[in-house]
């Protein structure tokens, strides 16, 4: 069955510093998004992606944020200059028509 | 603005007894309703979906919830419980029937006895 993937499942990174996190998306799905869940607390909305544009942003997804489909497959997330904040777990999700396919997440910490 | 309020944070239950996980939402608009599951170190996988059809929804894994408008509510039942029910579930709203961006809830662990 496909499936969305994501790597690294854990990168540790130091304040200040630029990180990109990796999806692969279902290969005929359209639309792509990236959720934060920081510890104990919800699974938030960051930005919905279709037709090699942003949809929707949340109002956590500020100017440090960018997102990008590099090539038919991946879609990325870039953090320019992380904060303590930034620190979370990080999922991928795609879909093409009701439901949203998760990826296991990548998990951010930043020291 | 779209919210949801998973009432429980832990649920615990013996194999075997039902299961009742209690979800209310609050929506401007007619909502789509989910629930999500997720596995230790998973992802999250969708159990079931509400999109303004049959008020009581069949899942996968015996789940099932019923969507009561009077109630704003969207509890997650199971009537049997099994060892691999142990996760955590996801009570989730979108505004649109084809769920762009997802509202979610807290989260509540269903942790199983045997």
């Amino acid at each position: 069955e496909p499936e969305v993937t994501q790597t690294p499942s854990h990168q540790v990174t130091q304040m200040g510093q630029e990180v990109i996190l990796r999806c692969v998306p279902i290969s005929n799905h359209l639309y792509f998004y990236w959720y934060r869940q920081i510890l104990g607390q919800k699974v938030e909305f960051l930005v919905s992606f279709y037709n090699n544009e942003i949809s929707e942003k949340s109002e956590i997804f500020d100017d440090q944020f960018s997102v990008e489909r590099p090539d038919g497959s991946n879609f990325t997330l870039k953090i320019r200059s992380t904060k303590l904040e930034d620190s979370a777990m990080y999922f991928c999700a795609s879909r093409t028509s009701y439901e949203q396919y998760f990826g296991p997440g990548t998990r951010l910490t930043v020291t | 603005a779209q919210s949801v309020t998973q009432l429980d944070s832990h649920v615990s239950v013996s194999e075997g007894t039902p299961v009742l996980l209690r979800c209310n939402y609050s929506s401007s608009y007619s909502p789509s309703l989910f629930w999500y599951v997720q596995h230790p170190n998973k992802g999250l996988q969708l159990l079931l979906k509400y999109t303004s059809a049959a008020t009581l929804v069949k899942g996968i894994n015996g789940f099932e919830a019923e969507f009561k408008k009077s109630e704003t509510s969207f509890h997650l039942t199971k009537p049997s419980a099994h060892m691999s029910d142990a996760a955590e579930y996801f009570c989730v709203v979108s505004e649109t029937e084809y769920g762009n961006k997802l509202v979610f809830g807290a989260g509540t662990i269903l942790r199983v006895k045997s």
